[in-house]
């Protein structure tokens, strides 16, 4: 699997577009973007996913650069219950490949 | 939709015993179910992959003997953690994949392991 690179931390304030980054320099053709986030104490949470295209759902949008080098992740009204952390995480489509989760982002949304 | 159920949430037992968690997919067919572990302050980090049916697919350094895997139906896995000492203390977390492989996995709540 491609290596990513995130920020380790970052703050938003309430009310306010969060905007996450991403760098996947070495991904593949055939690999995804993925966005998970884990609040504390409980599973990580599906967010959206992506090949080339721009993506967004009822959580969030997905920008993926043309050259597929980076992404970023984009919380359009961030609430205090979206602080966690995020993860980054590009996997290939097929068979049984795994995610590998990195270190992510801890995004802490400010009142 | 994709709900994934993990149980029980939290244990504690005494150590040498066994202790089997369950995770369910609740409304759609887990054809592949995965397991990690999370220690404090750290990343997850994949155990196994399962597909129904057919015997997990352990990561490197993951005892297969200690952490047995059962996908018996489409809908369910379990981690039974055998003879569970403190080290084995941790935050077990199951995933479900239906569909082809670009589907995302879904997560359960993870399940709170302790062990005296």
């Amino acid at each position: 699997d491609a290596k990513t690179t995130q920020p380790t931390s970052m703050d938003c304030a309430e009310g306010r577009a969060a905007n996450l980054p991403c760098n996947h320099s070495t991904i593949s053709g055939n690999e995804y973007v993925y966005w998970y986030r884990q609040i504390h104490s409980q599973g990580p949470q599906y967010i959206i996913h992506g090949l080339k295209n721009n993506e967004t759902n009822e959580m969030a949008s997905l920008i993926i650069t043309e050259d597929r080098k980076s992404s970023t992740l984009i919380l359009p009204h961030a609430t205090l219950r979206d602080t966690a952390v995020y993860y980054c995480i590009v996997r290939a489509n097929f068979g049984n490949e795994k995610l590998t989760f990195g270190t992510g982002t801890r995004l802490t949304i400010i009142p | 939709g994709a709900v994934v159920s993990q149980h029980p949430s939290w244990v504690i037992c005494k150590s040498g015993t066994s202790v089997k968690i369950e995770c369910r997919s609740l409304d759609f067919q887990a054809t592949t179910m995965f397991w990690y572990r999370q220690f404090p302050k750290q990343s997850l980090m994949l155990m196994a992959t399962s597909n129904e049916g057919s015997k997990a697919t352990y990561e490197q350094g993951v005892e297969k003997d200690k952490f047995l895997i059962n996908h018996a139906s489409l809908t369910l896995s379990t981690l039974t953690v055998t003879s569970a000492h403190p080290e084995d203390s941790s935050f077990y977390i199951c995933s479900a994949r239906g569909g082809t492989g670009m589907q995302p996995q879904h997560f359960g709540d993870g399940t709170r392991l302790s062990i005296l």
